[in-house]
Protein backbone atom coordinates (compact mmCIF):
# COMPACT_ATOMS: atom_id res chain seq x y z
CA UNK A 1 0.00 0.00 0.00
CA UNK A 2 1.16 3.37 -0.86
CA UNK A 3 1.50 5.89 1.92
CA UNK A 4 2.39 9.52 2.44
CA UNK A 5 3.18 11.01 5.30
CA UNK A 6 4.27 14.71 5.58
CA UNK A 7 5.84 17.03 8.31
CA UNK A 8 7.37 20.32 9.17
CA UNK A 9 4.29 22.78 9.04
CA UNK A 10 3.77 24.97 11.89
CA UNK A 11 3.27 28.33 13.05
CA UNK A 12 5.66 31.00 11.38
CA UNK A 13 5.74 34.71 11.40
CA UNK A 14 5.14 36.55 8.07
CA UNK A 15 8.40 36.76 5.79
CA UNK A 16 9.76 33.68 7.72
CA UNK A 17 10.83 30.38 6.16
CA UNK A 18 9.40 26.73 6.25
CA UNK A 19 10.13 23.17 4.94
CA UNK A 20 8.09 20.85 4.49
CA UNK A 21 8.49 17.04 4.29
CA UNK A 22 6.74 14.46 2.46
CA UNK A 23 7.83 10.64 3.12
CA UNK A 24 6.69 7.82 0.60
CA UNK A 25 6.55 4.04 1.17
CA UNK A 26 5.22 1.15 -0.65
CA UNK A 27 6.09 2.86 -4.07
CA UNK A 28 9.08 2.74 -6.54
CA UNK A 29 9.36 6.62 -5.50
CA UNK A 30 12.23 7.60 -8.08
CA UNK A 31 9.44 6.73 -10.82
CA UNK A 32 7.03 9.25 -10.37
CA UNK A 33 6.06 12.47 -9.93
CA UNK A 34 5.03 14.19 -6.79
CA UNK A 35 3.51 17.41 -6.20
CA UNK A 36 1.88 19.52 -3.33
CA UNK A 37 -1.41 20.84 -3.24
CA UNK A 38 -3.02 23.55 -0.18
CA UNK A 39 -6.03 23.77 1.02
CA UNK A 40 -6.46 27.41 2.92
CA UNK A 41 -8.93 27.37 5.92
CA UNK A 42 -12.24 26.81 4.22
CA UNK A 43 -10.96 26.98 0.64
CA UNK A 44 -11.22 24.87 -1.85
CA UNK A 45 -7.91 22.94 -3.55
CA UNK A 46 -5.16 24.78 -4.85
CA UNK A 47 -2.09 23.30 -6.61
CA UNK A 48 0.99 24.74 -5.27
CA UNK A 49 4.01 22.30 -7.00
CA UNK A 50 4.55 19.75 -8.93
CA UNK A 51 8.36 17.64 -9.86
CA UNK A 52 9.62 14.89 -12.38
CA UNK A 53 10.60 11.53 -10.76
CA UNK A 54 13.85 12.22 -11.35
CA UNK A 55 13.79 16.23 -10.33
CA UNK A 56 14.94 17.79 -13.10
CA UNK A 57 11.81 19.13 -14.21
CA UNK A 58 10.29 21.67 -11.76
CA UNK A 59 6.43 23.75 -11.63
CA UNK A 60 4.95 26.05 -9.78
CA UNK A 61 1.86 28.45 -9.30
CA UNK A 62 2.18 31.99 -9.80
CA UNK A 63 1.14 32.02 -6.30
CA UNK A 64 4.87 30.65 -5.10
CA UNK A 65 7.22 31.22 -7.86
CA UNK A 66 10.41 32.41 -6.60
CA UNK A 67 9.47 31.84 -3.08
CA UNK A 68 8.64 28.42 -3.12
CA UNK A 69 11.46 25.53 -3.99
CA UNK A 70 10.68 21.75 -4.59
CA UNK A 71 13.22 19.05 -4.58
CA UNK A 72 13.15 15.24 -3.89
CA UNK A 73 15.64 13.17 -2.19
CA UNK A 74 15.16 9.74 -4.46
CA UNK A 75 17.52 7.88 -2.44
CA UNK A 76 15.41 8.56 0.84
CA UNK A 77 12.10 8.76 -0.73
CA UNK A 78 11.55 12.17 0.85
CA UNK A 79 9.61 15.20 -1.25
CA UNK A 80 10.16 18.53 0.27
CA UNK A 81 8.98 21.92 -0.08
CA UNK A 82 10.85 24.92 0.93
CA UNK A 83 8.90 27.61 1.24
CA UNK A 84 10.62 31.15 2.03
CA UNK A 85 8.82 35.19 2.54
CA UNK A 86 5.63 33.31 3.73
CA UNK A 87 2.56 35.71 3.70
CA UNK A 88 -0.26 35.66 5.28
CA UNK A 89 -2.17 33.89 2.61
CA UNK A 90 0.07 31.28 2.46
CA UNK A 91 -2.02 29.66 5.54
CA UNK A 92 -2.94 26.58 4.39
CA UNK A 93 -3.00 22.67 4.61
CA UNK A 94 -0.50 21.30 2.91
CA UNK A 95 -1.13 17.70 0.63
CA UNK A 96 1.49 15.88 -0.67
CA UNK A 97 0.30 14.00 -3.84
CA UNK A 98 1.60 11.47 -6.01
CA UNK A 99 1.35 12.36 -9.55
CA UNK A 100 1.18 9.38 -11.92
CA UNK A 101 2.04 11.06 -15.55
CA UNK A 102 2.07 7.80 -17.07
CA UNK A 103 -1.56 6.37 -17.22
CA UNK A 104 -3.95 8.28 -14.56
CA UNK A 105 -2.54 11.51 -15.34
CA UNK A 106 -4.10 12.89 -11.79
CA UNK A 107 -3.07 12.78 -8.18
CA UNK A 108 -3.78 9.00 -6.88
CA UNK A 109 -2.45 9.07 -3.57
CA UNK A 110 -2.36 11.76 -1.30
CA UNK A 111 -1.44 12.26 2.78
CA UNK A 112 -3.16 13.38 5.47
CA UNK A 113 -1.73 16.68 5.30
CA UNK A 114 0.62 19.38 7.32
CA UNK A 115 -0.46 22.21 8.57
CA UNK A 116 1.18 25.78 8.21
CA UNK A 117 0.29 28.87 9.61
CA UNK A 118 1.75 32.44 8.80
CA UNK A 119 0.74 34.96 11.79
CA UNK A 120 2.58 37.27 14.05
CA UNK B 1 -4.00 29.61 -16.72
CA UNK B 2 -7.16 27.13 -17.63
CA UNK B 3 -10.24 28.19 -15.65
CA UNK B 4 -11.80 25.55 -13.93
CA UNK B 5 -15.88 26.31 -13.12
CA UNK B 6 -18.13 24.13 -11.29
CA UNK B 7 -21.95 24.52 -10.75
CA UNK B 8 -23.83 24.06 -8.81
CA UNK B 9 -21.68 25.39 -5.51
CA UNK B 10 -24.24 23.05 -3.15
CA UNK B 11 -26.09 19.89 -4.23
CA UNK B 12 -28.72 19.23 -0.93
CA UNK B 13 -29.41 15.19 -2.36
CA UNK B 14 -32.28 13.05 -0.98
CA UNK B 15 -30.85 9.35 -0.01
CA UNK B 16 -31.02 7.44 -2.96
CA UNK B 17 -31.75 10.00 -5.41
CA UNK B 18 -29.30 10.78 -8.45
CA UNK B 19 -26.60 13.50 -8.32
CA UNK B 20 -25.03 15.96 -10.94
CA UNK B 21 -22.40 18.35 -11.05
CA UNK B 22 -21.04 20.09 -14.20
CA UNK B 23 -17.23 21.46 -14.74
CA UNK B 24 -16.47 23.29 -17.43
CA UNK B 25 -12.90 24.88 -18.69
CA UNK B 26 -11.80 28.00 -19.93
CA UNK B 27 -10.05 26.01 -23.26
CA UNK B 28 -10.25 22.90 -24.14
CA UNK B 29 -8.64 20.18 -22.24
CA UNK B 30 -7.74 17.92 -25.38
CA UNK B 31 -4.22 16.76 -24.83
CA UNK B 32 -1.59 17.56 -27.99
CA UNK B 33 -1.23 13.26 -27.55
CA UNK B 34 -5.20 13.12 -27.63
CA UNK B 35 -6.06 12.67 -24.08
CA UNK B 36 -8.21 14.92 -22.17
CA UNK B 37 -6.34 14.68 -18.40
CA UNK B 38 -9.86 15.74 -16.30
CA UNK B 39 -9.99 13.97 -13.24
CA UNK B 40 -12.69 14.39 -10.22
CA UNK B 41 -11.89 13.80 -6.60
CA UNK B 42 -14.14 13.78 -3.37
CA UNK B 43 -12.82 15.48 0.00
CA UNK B 44 -14.87 13.80 2.94
CA UNK B 45 -15.27 16.14 5.79
CA UNK B 46 -11.75 16.16 7.64
CA UNK B 47 -10.28 13.18 5.19
CA UNK B 48 -7.32 14.42 2.09
CA UNK B 49 -8.85 14.48 -0.76
CA UNK B 50 -9.55 10.97 -3.36
CA UNK B 51 -9.33 10.01 -6.62
CA UNK B 52 -12.51 8.97 -7.73
CA UNK B 53 -12.53 9.68 -11.61
CA UNK B 54 -10.00 9.91 -14.12
CA UNK B 55 -9.55 10.75 -17.99
CA UNK B 56 -12.83 11.74 -18.05
CA UNK B 57 -14.77 8.34 -17.26
CA UNK B 58 -12.51 6.18 -15.85
CA UNK B 59 -13.26 4.83 -12.44
CA UNK B 60 -10.17 4.84 -10.06
CA UNK B 61 -9.54 1.61 -8.15
CA UNK B 62 -12.25 0.95 -5.46
CA UNK B 63 -14.65 3.79 -6.27
CA UNK B 64 -18.29 2.38 -6.78
CA UNK B 65 -19.84 1.84 -9.77
CA UNK B 66 -22.33 4.55 -8.91
CA UNK B 67 -19.93 7.40 -9.74
CA UNK B 68 -19.66 8.10 -13.76
CA UNK B 69 -17.77 10.91 -15.41
CA UNK B 70 -18.65 11.95 -18.82
CA UNK B 71 -17.50 15.20 -21.35
CA UNK B 72 -15.88 16.18 -24.00
CA UNK B 73 -13.56 19.24 -24.68
CA UNK B 74 -14.93 22.09 -22.14
CA UNK B 75 -18.17 19.81 -20.31
CA UNK B 76 -17.50 17.92 -18.45
CA UNK B 77 -20.00 16.37 -15.74
CA UNK B 78 -19.96 13.55 -12.86
CA UNK B 79 -22.93 11.49 -11.38
CA UNK B 80 -23.84 9.95 -8.84
CA UNK B 81 -26.53 7.40 -9.76
CA UNK B 82 -28.31 7.31 -6.17
CA UNK B 83 -26.56 8.88 -3.13
CA UNK B 84 -25.56 6.95 -0.04
CA UNK B 85 -25.00 8.93 2.87
CA UNK B 86 -21.14 8.37 2.66
CA UNK B 87 -21.37 10.80 -0.32
CA UNK B 88 -21.29 13.74 1.22
CA UNK B 89 -18.16 15.78 1.04
CA UNK B 90 -16.59 18.64 -1.52
CA UNK B 91 -16.22 17.15 -5.09
CA UNK B 92 -13.40 18.71 -7.25
CA UNK B 93 -12.55 18.77 -10.90
CA UNK B 94 -9.19 19.16 -11.79
CA UNK B 95 -7.13 19.34 -14.93
CA UNK B 96 -3.88 17.95 -15.85
CA UNK B 97 -3.45 18.73 -19.45
CA UNK B 98 -1.13 21.36 -18.89
CA UNK B 99 0.20 23.65 -16.09
CA UNK B 100 -0.31 25.64 -13.90
CA UNK B 101 -2.71 22.53 -13.02
CA UNK B 102 -5.73 24.16 -11.57
CA UNK B 103 -9.00 22.64 -9.65
CA UNK B 104 -12.33 23.65 -10.07
CA UNK B 105 -13.88 25.56 -7.01
CA UNK B 106 -15.99 22.81 -5.46
CA UNK B 107 -19.18 20.80 -5.40
CA UNK B 108 -20.45 20.44 -1.75
CA UNK B 109 -22.99 17.40 -2.05
CA UNK B 110 -25.24 17.13 1.19
CA UNK B 111 -28.60 15.02 2.35
CA UNK B 112 -31.44 16.78 2.33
Amino acid sequence: EVQLLESGGGLVQPGGSLRLSCVASGLTFRSYAMSWVRQAPGKGLEWVSAISGSGDNTYYADSVKGRFSISRDNTQNTLYLQMNSLRAEDTAVYYCAKYDRYYYYAMDVWGQGTTVTVSS
Amino acid sequence: DIVMTQTPLSSPVTLGQPASISCRSSQSLVHSDGNTYLSWLQQRPGQPPRLLIYKISNRFSGVPDRFSGSGAGTDFTLKISRVEAEDVGVYYCMQATQFPLTFGGGTKVEIK
